[in-house]
């Protein structure tokens, strides 16, 4: 199994600033992804995390806007840039790929909103 | 594909009844399905998986059945619960994609009342 940890948990943060999160696995993982879940919603897919270059966005999803660096094959960030309240929901991290498991499993997630 | 609305459908359950909780996947060409429960304020966690050339699997009071005729997946849980209230994802794999990949469902909240 893979253990995933977020930071932060939880912010509260003005319209128009940004605010990276960080993903960290306790074991190298091959893919690392971002999702997005607003309240009361399920779970959307942001980007692949790619390791040593740019990462590959889904529909709607763009660079500008999110960008995310995996240096390496156990940690991820993703940056909210130029966030407004829309922005206001939870991101989780995930990896897949860990040693002698095909599941794909999730941190705690980072909960944001925005004022 | 995003899903959308507001409310989830929800399960309502006694103490020790057997829950079932259903998923209509969107597309035919899937091949791998999860289901995963999302406790208040954490992350899914993995329940139980199934690919598309089995129509089920049994786990510990968990069992998963898959009929692509009507793409509907299903999960079965045995002897509820208060531990199993949560909500409910079903996510899929398109074929020819990563397996980390997933389209999610909507999600279903199960309550299982003492």
């Amino acid at each position: 199994s893979a253990v995933i940890s977020q930071k932060p948990s939880r912010d509260i943060c003005q319209r128009g600033t940004s605010l990276t999160i960080q993903c960290q696995v306790d074991s190298q993982v091959t893919m690392m992804f971002w999702y997005r879940q607003q309240p009361g919603q399920s779970l959307t897919l942001i980007a692949t995390a790619n390791q040593g270059s740019e990462a590959t966005y889904e529909s709607g999803f763009v660079i500008d806007k999110f960008p995310i660096s995996r240096p390496n094959l156990t940690f991820s960030t993703l940056t909210v840039s130029n966030m407004s309240p829309e922005d206001s929901s939870i991101y989780l991290c995930s990896g897949w790929g860990a040693p002698g498991t095909d599941t794909q499993y999730f941190g705690p997630g980072t909960r944001l909103t925005v004022l | 594909g995003e899903s959308v609305g507001l409310h989830l459908p929800t399960l309502s359950v006694q103490e020790g009844d057997n829950s079932i909780i259903n998923c209509a996947y969107s597309n035919s060409a899937s091949d791998y399905f999860i289901w995963y429960k999302q406790e208040s304020g954490k992350g899914p966690q993995f329940i139980i998986d199934i690919r598309s050339n089995m129509d089920k699997r049994q786990g510990q009071r968990v069992t998963v059945l898959l009929n692509k005729t009507v793409k509907h997946l299903s999960l079965q849980i045995a002897a509820t619960q208060p531990g199993d209230s949560a909500v409910y994802f079903c996510a899929e794999k398109r074929e020819g994609t990563s397996y980390g990949k997933l389209t999610f469902g909507q999600g279903t909240i199960l309550t299982v009342h003492p």
